[in-house]
């Protein structure tokens, strides 16, 4: 089983569309959860962290599932500038994180 | 990037020589992580160190690759001999305590390696 499986996409939904990415991890000591946005030739940026069971910021929302390793991200009201690949990044137990193979997003006009 | 400099940001190689990638982490951050991408895939974990000492490597090429961070400077991953095989994006990151307690890692741009 991958460490980390996402579903690579391509999401093409329209502008001020709901989208939601899911993913998976396997290693049940993974402590922290991140969420990471990389756009083509660019390095991944922080979008969110994930506390507790989830947490909001803006149109994003993260959920965690600790009893079935799974982790979700919500984006409303899609913009344009939305547009990157999303990476769900679960630590491990020696403090590296592990980055999936990322969920690709086309927000359309 | 929040301060993570990685340089050169783009270098040609050919096929035996040898390449060398810096990365200064943010100011006060302790922990390195080195990454790389292929064309078209994901980043790959390679290596995590933390002053002098070598964490994790378990994504290292067994032969030819090798990382070190210094007490003083950068950190460096040194590829020998490159192959074809090598040229990929390779992203340097840096932490101020170790990612597994939540502290987050913050990338550098990157340092895009071509093999002819």
């Amino acid at each position: 089983r991958k460490e980390v499986e996402q579903d690579p996409g391509p999401f093409n939904v329209p502008e001020g569309a709901t989208v939601a990415f899911n993913c998976t991890y396997s290693n049940s000591a993974s402590q922290s959860f991140f969420w990471y946005r990389q756009d083509c030739r660019k390095e991944p940026k922080l979008l969110m962290s994930v506390y507790s069971s989830g947490n909001e910021d803006g149109r994003f929302t993260a959920q965690l599932n600790r009893a079935s390793q799974y982790i979700s991200l919500l984006i409303r009201d899609s913009k344009l500038s939305d547009s990157a690949t999303y990476l769900c990044v679960p630590s491990s137990n020696t403090g590296k994180l592990i980055f999936g193979q990322g969920t690709t997003l086309q927000v359309k006009p | 990037n929040a301060g993570v400099m990685q340089n050169p940001r783009h270098l040609v190689r050919r096929r035996g020589q040898e390449a060398r990638l810096r990365c200064s982490p943010v100011k006060g951050h302790s922990h390195v992580y080195w990454y790389r991408q292929l064309p078209e895939e994901g980043l790959k974990f390679m290596v995590y160190l933390q002053k002098e000492n070598i964490i994790d490597e378990s994504g290292m090429p067994k032969e030819r690759f090798s990382a070190e961070f210094p007490k003083e400077g950068p950190s460096i991953l040194r590829i020998q001999q490159v192959v074809r095989g090598d040229s990929a994006a390779y992203f340097c990151a840096s932490s101020r305590d170790s990612a597994f307690s939540g502290n987050t890692i913050y990338f550098g741009e990157g340092s895009w390696l071509t093999v002819v």
